[in-house]
């Protein structure tokens, strides 16, 4: 099993443009997770999704659009990339809510210049 | 969901016993207290979960006071490997759709 995939590891933007992170899961898990990790910084939300269909903000939602076609599929959308978003972003799924277990991807590094 | 304060940072060395601690006042009565390890450029991993009194698998043990108000995070006789960032995170497993992150506990093991 690959567990929780992320596409592309690595990209450099100029502001203003556009892309979209995919994150793939093969556990038939419910619950997907977006988060951002600035150096030196924890982990911060930015959008999660309960199920298939639907999705809800985090602790850090502008800036960013996400969605939930298909349940192994959670999209991280960058509209109009600005340097403030320059992080290194996991997703993460779960079997269910809370104090489930989650299971990270390696990482998405994404560089705005 | 139930705040968490732990450390910002630790130093120890190669062999010794490393004790984390985790505060978290308001812990509600359905929650678990969950620990996840975070080596430099990767995911972070579960180690642990517990609810009450003390758990222990093959990487750590959780030790839960009977008021649930704090937990500790064990890891015997580390090794320069453990290098890393500890999170602690507390909550309930029906009901909490976020999933909130601390800042963590950087782990700093001296040879």
């Amino acid at each position: 099993n690959a567990g929780v995939t992320q596409t592309p590891k690595f990209r450099v933007l100029k502001t203003g443009q556009s892309m979209t992170l995919l994150c793939a899961q093969d556990m038939n898990h419910e619950y997907m997770y977006w988060y951002r990790q600035d150096p030196g910084m924890g982990l911060r939300l930015i959008h999660y999704s309960v199920g298939e269909g639907t999705t809800a903000k985090g602790e850090v939602p502008d800036g960013y659009n996400v969605s939930r076609l298909k349940k192994q599929n959670f999209l991280l959308g960058l509209e109009s990339a600005a340097p403030s978003q320059t992080s290194v972003y996991f997703c993460a799924s779960s079997y269910s809510a809370g104090a489930n277990v989650l299971t990270f991807g390696a990482g998405s590094r994404l560089t705005v210049l | 969901l139930a705040k968490t304060t732990q450390p910002i940072s630790m130093d120890s060395y190669e062999g010794q016993e490393v004790n984390i601690t985790c505060s978290h006042n308001n812990i509600a009565t359905n929650d678990y207290i969950t620990w996840y390890q975070q080596f430099p450029s990767q995911g972070p991993r579960f180690i642990i979960q517990g609810y009450k009194t003390k758990v222990t698998n093959e990487v750590a043990s959780l030790f839960i006071p009977a008021d649930r108000k704090s937990s500790t995070l064990s890891l015997p006789r580390v090794s320069l490997s453990d290098t890393a960032v500890y999170y602690c995170l507390v909550g309930d497993m029906n009901r909490d759709d976020k999933i909130i992150f601390g800042k963590g506990t950087r782990l700093h093991i001296l040879p």
